[in-house]
């Protein structure tokens, strides 16, 4: 069975730092693309950042760019986001998300299997 | 940036009817949308993408139409489990990933 579990959200302060990781199983990392993806409470969905299979390719949402970094440890399954200089409007459930292959194992970018979320307050 | 609006923003239905849901894009993203199931509490679940082909283990009574600008997510004969949120989502200028604002359907 797939799966993906966050963890590393909390309570820090603006302008503050956290690390956010994810933990595959049921599949290896290694064959699929990966993206965070995250929901202000009460709001809709904000693709955040995404990486391929090997980490050559990383791209981020504007929103974010400069602040956050997305790194991935095939060998440990693990996906991982570092968030700096965090802001009021970072504030979110923040969700790993696998990207669905197409039959030819080509990247589709959608996501087709989510974790739970691990939840990043920014307040002082 | 392509913008994706869905409407309505709320459908009231009772177990058995049938919702159709639409996204339509500010320009045209061919066929490269998908839609997403959320509940309450839950993560978000795939139902279908490239507008029309269902992701494995989806009911039949879900189905997908439309290409370019204008979409519909069809729910057939709906069953107590589909009242959720709805988001369609185009990848046409990927990146980035672009989500609509959703749209709920209710129980009536």
């Amino acid at each position: 069975e797939v799966q993906l579990v966050e963890s590393g959200g909390g309570l820090v302060q603006p302008g503050g730092s956290l690390r956010l990781s994810c933990t595959a199983s049921g599949f290896a990392l290694s064959d699929h693309e990966m993206n965070w993806v995250r929901q202000a409470p009460g709001k809709g969905l904000e693709w955040v950042s995404y990486i391929s299979k090997s980490g050559g390719d990383i791209y981020y949402a504007d929103s974010v760019k400069g602040r956050f970094t997305i790194s991935r440890d095939n060998l440990k399954n693990s996906l991982f986001l570092q968030m700096n200089n965090l802001r009021a409007d970072d504030t979110a459930l923040y969700y790993c998300a696998r990207v669905m292959n197409y039959l030819d194992n080509s990247a589709s970018y959608y996501p087709d299997s989510w974790g739970r979320g691990t939840l990043v307050t920014v307040s002082s | 940036e392509i913008v994706l609006t869905q409407s309505p923003a709320t459908l009231s239905l009772s177990p058995g009817d049938t919702a159709t849901l639409s996204c339509r894009a500010s320009q045209s993203v061919d066929n490269y949308l998908a839609w997403f199931q959320q509940k309450p509490g839950q993560a978000p679940r795939l139902l279908m993408y490239d507008a029309s082909i269902r992701a494995p283990g989806i009911p039949a009574r879900f189905s997908g139409s439309g290409s370019g600008t204008d979409f519909t997510l069809t729910i057939s004969s709906l069953a107590p489990e589909d009242f959720a949120i709805y988001y369609c989502v185009h990848r046409r200028d990927w990146p980035p990933l672009t989500f609509g604002p959703g749209a709920r359907v209710e129980m009536k």
